[in-house]
């Protein structure tokens, strides 16, 4: 079956612009989380969707939303971009939460902003 | 301090040595996984634990929900394992939203 799908895989911004990032989950599942993943912060949760409801958000500014449709994909959009927000932006889907189920990733968007 | 804590950040095998990968965490946890991510950035998703022991080829992977610490073996390790492997929980107070260790980047020489 397919994996979870990604796109775009390169993106490179210039501040101030606003981007949009998209993910397909595996077919059957629910659960679509999102993760930023930097060299100086690591990998950190951005938010987590259900059922197109957002079940979770971690700790980031409110340039940073989502949203997910009725067939469980998901996209992300960043608004006036950064120089910080350069990023692989990873995505993952589950048939429910991770407490429940496992996670499956997608490959990422990796985000330039310059 | 982090809530998940990994050691050792950087390790350096030969091939066919034993590894073992700890990651301790300070946070009530419903479940803890652990990931594996090449160069390139692709993740792939080893072990979901919440107790006991779990074994996946040459991979076991443990837990001590008591002790608040789990670990990751590799046995007859094989350049191929060559990754960063990371540690990540399910933090029952935070809405079982995924906090993840700093990774564990691991080269099995030849």
């Amino acid at each position: 079956k397919a994996g979870v799908t990604q796109t775009p895989r390169y993106l490179i911004k210039t501040r101030g612009q606003q981007v949009t990032l998209s993910c397909s989950p595996i077919s059957g599942h629910r659960s679509v989380s999102w993760y930023q993943q930097t060299p100086g912060q690591g990998l950190q949760f951005l938010f987590e969707y259900f059922s197109e409801t957002q079940r979770n958000k971690g700790n980031f500014p409110g340039r940073f939303s989502g949203r997910q449709f009725s067939n469980s994909r998901s996209e992300m959009n960043v608004s006036t971009l950064e120089l910080g927000d350069s990023a692989l932006y990873l995505c993952a889907s589950s048939l429910d939460q991770g407490s429940k189920s496992a996670y499956t990733f997608g490959s990422g968007t990796r985000l330039t902003v310059v | 301090k982090n809530e998940v804590e990994q050691s050792p950040q950087n390790l350096t095998a030969q091939e066919g040595e034993f590894i073992t990968i700890n990651c301790s965490y300070s946070v009530g946890i419903s479940a803890l996984h652990w990931l594996q991510q090449h160069p390139g950035g692709g993740i792939v998703s080893l072990f979901m634990l919440s107790s006991g022991k779990k074994k996946h080829g040459r991979l076991i992977a443990t837990i001590n929900i008591q002790e608040k610490h789990s670990s990751l073996h590799i046995t007859a390790s094989h350049p191929r394992d060559s990754a960063v492997y990371i540690c990540a929980v399910c933090n029952n107070n935070a809405g079982n939203m995924l906090t993840f260790g700093g990774g564990t980047r691991l080269m099995v020489k030849p």
